[in-house]
């Protein structure tokens, strides 16, 4: 089965710096890749996720990579804001197995602490 | 709409109790899943749903059994409670975007059980 691997666990940058997640992914046949935010007491968040025919995804201040070969997918977020403080977590699965109840398989998490 | 709404949002069981934690969604979306949540383990399938009448396990599914008679209702039964299952609960529903070969999945507020 597939295997999702995060970096880092914690991440501390200070208020309008730029911070990257990433994430390795075992399974070639995943092909989409989505990104959560958790904030304290609250359910994931989708924020942004991206497919395996495209490189690069940006929505306004956060974007995503992901290089195929390498098996790996990034999220950069950048000019970061105190909203931004929360647990950030990375998925893969091979699209369409189950509309995604069944197939994605997640990260551990990262806590992004962004200092004032 | 109310997105996918969890009752109730704490709960304590004494060892060998039952209980049942119910999931509703508001969205008419086809799939929902089961997942816990424990410290330093991200997000875990618990059971899945792909359709009213039709259930699957996921990657920790003993001690827990799931029904899915409407779109709308999926709760978790805990049959006979150990404290190994005391963790954050959070269901999720989904659909696949149309065209896109992704679908997006939301995620309720949790609920917080302990089992002593």
């Amino acid at each position: 089965g597939e295997n999702v691997e995060q970096h880092p666990s914690t991440l501390s940058v200070q208020e309008g710096d730029s911070a990257v997640i990433k994430c390795t992914y075992s399974d070639s046949a995943s092909n989409y890749f989505p990104w959560y935010k958790q904030e304290l007491g609250k359910g994931p968040q989708l924020i942004i996720d991206i497919r395996s025919n495209v490189g690069e995804k940006k929505d306004q201040r956060i974007a995503v990579t992901l290089n195929k070969t390498a098996k790996h997918f990034s999220l950069h977020i950048t000019e970061t804001q105190p909203e931004d403080s929360a647990v950030y977590f990375c998925a893969a699965t091979e699209s369409y197995s189950g509309g995604g109840a069944d197939g994605l398989t997640f990260g551990k998490g990262t806590h992004l602490i962004i200092q004032p | 709409n109310a997105g996918v709404t969890q009752t109730p949002k704490f709960q304590v069981l004494k060892t060998g109790q039952s209980m049942t934690l119910q999931c509703a969604q508001d969205m008419n979306h086809e799939y929902m899943s089961w997942y816990r949540q424990d410290p330093g383990m991200g997000l875990r399938l618990i059971h899945y749903s792909v359709g009213a009448g039709i259930t699957d396990q996921g990657e920790v599914p003993n001690g827990y059994n799931v029904s899915r008679s409407t779109t709308e209702d999926f709760p978790l039964r805990l049959l006979s409670a150990a404290p190994s299952q005391t963790s954050v609960y959070f269901c999720a529903s989904s659909y696949a975007v149309p065209g896109q070969g992704a679908y997006e999945q939301y995620f309720g507020p949790g609920t917080r059980l302990t089992v002593t």
